[in-house]
């Protein structure tokens, strides 16, 4: 039973707008959440981290955490066709092990 | 630093052939993890080592699967016998110890087709 679990998409989002992609988690113990943007045949690559409740920014990207719900989301303002790709969120314990969602597919339209 | 490199980035066997997939991780990172890819069942944790010790072997599916790291710069994944389900991407990954050990960094994968 996945332990992660995010919508797969795709989310089509019209250049300029924001994404929202949503994640949510079962295991209590997890401390840590990481979104990692993943490009067609290319690796995971690490774009957000955040360990504590509330908003977390970095440029167009912006992670919320909510532990009591449980919830993860990540917002990217004024898409580019560039961040057309696959989010992964995962969640992270205290040995440093990491529980992947399946990804969520964003397609951002011109 | 050149990131996580691994070897071969493809590989095409038959059914039965033993598969040995390579991995170098970044200097320095103590945690090393390899990972398995697929459309059905996502990315999946194998096993992971800390400071060349296996600390956790419980994603590797079954017998057919090891994983050593002789010293802090080299890895393998063996699969013998390989078998046609095993066609996946496979990705290595590295991280720092202590606070930023959740900070994983993904080396380019090895594409494997068994036939």
């Amino acid at each position: 039973q996945k332990e992660v679990e995010q919508n797969s998409g795709p989310l089509s989002v019209p250049e300029g707008a924001i994404a929202s992609l949503n994640c949510t988690y079962s295991d209590r113990g997890s401390q840590s959440f990481f979104w990692y943007r993943q490009y067609s045949g290319k690796s995971p690559e690490l774009i957000m981290s955040i360990y504590s409740n509330g908003d977390k920014e970095d440029g167009r990207f912006t992670a919320q955490l909510n532990k009591a719900s449980q919830y993860v989301s990540l917002l990217i303002r004024d898409s580019q066709p560039s961040d057309s790709a696959t989010y992964l969120c995962a969640g992270g314990d205290s040995w440093g092990k990491l529980q992947f969602g399946a990804g969520t597919q964003v397609v951002v339209t011109p | 630093d050149a990131g996580v490199i691994q070897s071969p980035r493809h590989e095409v066997t038959e059914m039965g052939q033993e598969v040995t997939l390579r991995c170098k991780p970044i200097s320095g990172h103590d945690y090393l993890f390899w990972y398995r890819q697929t459309m059905m069942r996502g990315l999946e944790l194998l096993i992971y080592f800390n400071n060349n010790v296996p600390i956790d072997d419980s994603g590797m599916p079954e017998d057919r699967f090891s994983a050593k790291m002789p010293n802090a710069s080299f890895s393998t994944l063996k699969i013998q016998p390989s078998e046609p389900r095993d066609s996946a991407v496979y990705f290595c990954a590295s991280s720092p110890s202590s606070r930023s050990r959740e900070t994983q960094y993904f080396g380019p994968g090895t594409r494997l087709l068994v036939l």
